[in-house]
């Protein structure tokens, strides 16, 4: 059974940049059966889809934080990370790493989507001085 | 952006009773990709339903998905004790991926 796992600092200054890892176990990071996505949720309140990244290297990210993100893959580590900069206490939230598993439809060219089936259990940033 | 407006916003029902969340899209949702999860405090959200109506690996018949396009239905046949939580809908049809503000099931 794939498990996700995030790791990081819980405080980070304003400004600063924030620097998170998804580390995956009992599973491949690089199969192409899936990709890799960061989602945040501040106290309270709902989810905000990040960014995700493919073995690739391609990335997708939110338009509202694309400034300031960058999601990278180490496959030889079989981790992803998330980096976000220019940190306000508006980025304080429970970060999660998902996996997104898909499906290659033969003779059609594409693959299907299963949604975000495996989470990590999430690591809380609080952004303050 | 696909805009996702979840109703109501809290649901009080009783264990046994048949709950049905809404998930409305500003925009239609390509090849139907909309997922449902569920979140309990604590813990992390665990996916339901994909792809509009195929329950995910391990969840419950009671749980059931439906609609195409801008409209979206998650039922909770009869529920469970273990079913109060609060319900997402998510399209990943179209870049961003977005999430709706939630819907929480509560006991009456």
């Amino acid at each position: 059974q794939v498990q996700l796992q995030e790791s990081g600092p819980g405080l980070v200054k304003p400004s600063q940049t924030l620097s998170l890892t998804c580390t995956v176990s009992s599973g491949s990071i690089s199969s192409g059966s899936h990709c890799w996505s960061w989602i945040r949720q501040p106290a309270g309140k709902g989810l905000e889809w990040i960014g995700r990244i493919y073995t690739s290297g391609s990335t997708d990210y939110n338009p509202s934080l694309k400034s300031r993100v960058i999601i990278s893959v180490d496959t030889s580590k079989n981790q992803f990370s998330l980096k976000l900069s220019s940190l306000t206490a508006a980025d304080t939230a429970v970060y999660y790493c998902a996996r997104v598993s898909r499906q290659w439809l033969v003779g059609t060219g594409e693959y299907y989507y299963y949604g975000m089936d495996v989470w990590g259990q999430g690591t809380t940033v609080t952004v303050s001085s | 952006e696909i805009v996702l407006t979840q109703s109501p916003g809290t649901l009080s029902l009783s264990p046994g009773e048949r709950a049905t969340l809404s998930c409305r899209a500003s925009q239609s949702v390509s090849s139907s990709y909309l997922a449902w999860y569920q979140q309990k405090p604590g813990q992390a959200p665990r996916i339901l339903i994909y792809g509009a109506s195929s329950r995910a690996t391990g969840i419950p018949d009671r749980f059931s998905g439906s609609g195409s396009g801008t409209d979206f239905t998650l039922t909770i046949r009869r529920l469970e004790p273990e079913d109060f939580a609060v319900y997402y809908c998510q399209q990943y049809g179209g870049s961003p991926w977005t999430f709706g503000q939630g819907t929480k099931v509560e006991i009456k």
